[in-house]
């Protein structure tokens, strides 16, 4: 079972949105609605910012939000923060050889 | 408050074992399934091993990468999972996790994480 495909790096100014995609196939990202984000901060646990593609847990900022088209699902970061500098990481349940796959991880930086 | 604590990490030679523990806190931990999820340099992210609550028989599952050789395991008196961890071999060193799944009708991965331990399997 592959990894799901994250761009390496993305960054913006303060106050921009950036997006994130999170690319997979049929058997996973786009076979269902089952698709998370997760954001870590360096020496930090990973927190859940989005699940079931676009649903935000209980005190996650408004400024992020998901969404998925075909294969790919998107992250998307709007209003910039300084605080926004992390690694965001995609997964998604599948069936197969695994239940979850998770992406290659996107490290976001703030200019 | 969600707290989950890791611990049994450390060094072992190829071929040896290894027991991982999680101390689970701040939420009713029979009611959740349980995951354990590493984290290495070279594979990044990986889930590894789900075991379901007690409603859903304690069910298991497993990646390819580990079946046969790791068991995931829970004890919902003490408010604490495990992972066995048997013929380990070098492309085991990672960072492992201890996560809370099953929301989102059992489909749901991770909402909360703990620090991970540390295994390093090395001769």
């Amino acid at each position: 079972q592959s990894a799901l495909t994250q761009p390496a790096s993305v960054s913006g100014s303060r106050g921009q949105s950036i997006t994130i995609s999170c690319t997979g196939t049929s058997s996973d990202v786009g076979g269902h609605n089952y698709v998370s984000w997760y954001q870590q901060h360096p020496g930090k646990a990973p927190k859940l910012i989005i699940y079931d593609v676009s649903h935000r847990p209980s005190g996650v900022s408004d400024r992020f939000s998901g969404s998925k088209s075909g294969n790919t699902a998107s992250l998307t970061i709007s209003g910039l923060q300084a605080e926004d500098e992390a690694y965001y990481y995609c997964s998604s349940y599948t069936r197969g050889t695994t239940l979850y796959v998770f992406g290659t991880g996107s490290e976001v930086t703030v200019l | 408050e969600v707290q989950l604590v890791e611990s049994g990490g450390g060094v072992v030679q190829p071929g040896g074992s290894l027991r991982l523990s999680c101390a689970a806190s701040g939420f009713t931990f029979s009611d959740h399934y349980m995951d354990w999820v590493r984290h290495s340099p070279g594979k990044g992210l990986e889930w590894i091993a789900r075991v379901r609550n007690k409603a859903n028989t304690f069910s298991t599952e497993y990646a390819a990468s580990v079946k046969g050789r790791f068991t995931i395991s829970r004890d919902d008196s003490k408010n604490s999972l495990y992972l066995q961890m048997n013929s380990l071999e070098v492309e085991d060193t990672a960072l492992y996790y201890c996560t809370r799944g099953g929301f989102s009708y059992g489909f749901g991965l991770a909402d909360y994480w703990g620090l991970g331990t540390l295994v390093t399997v090395s001769s």
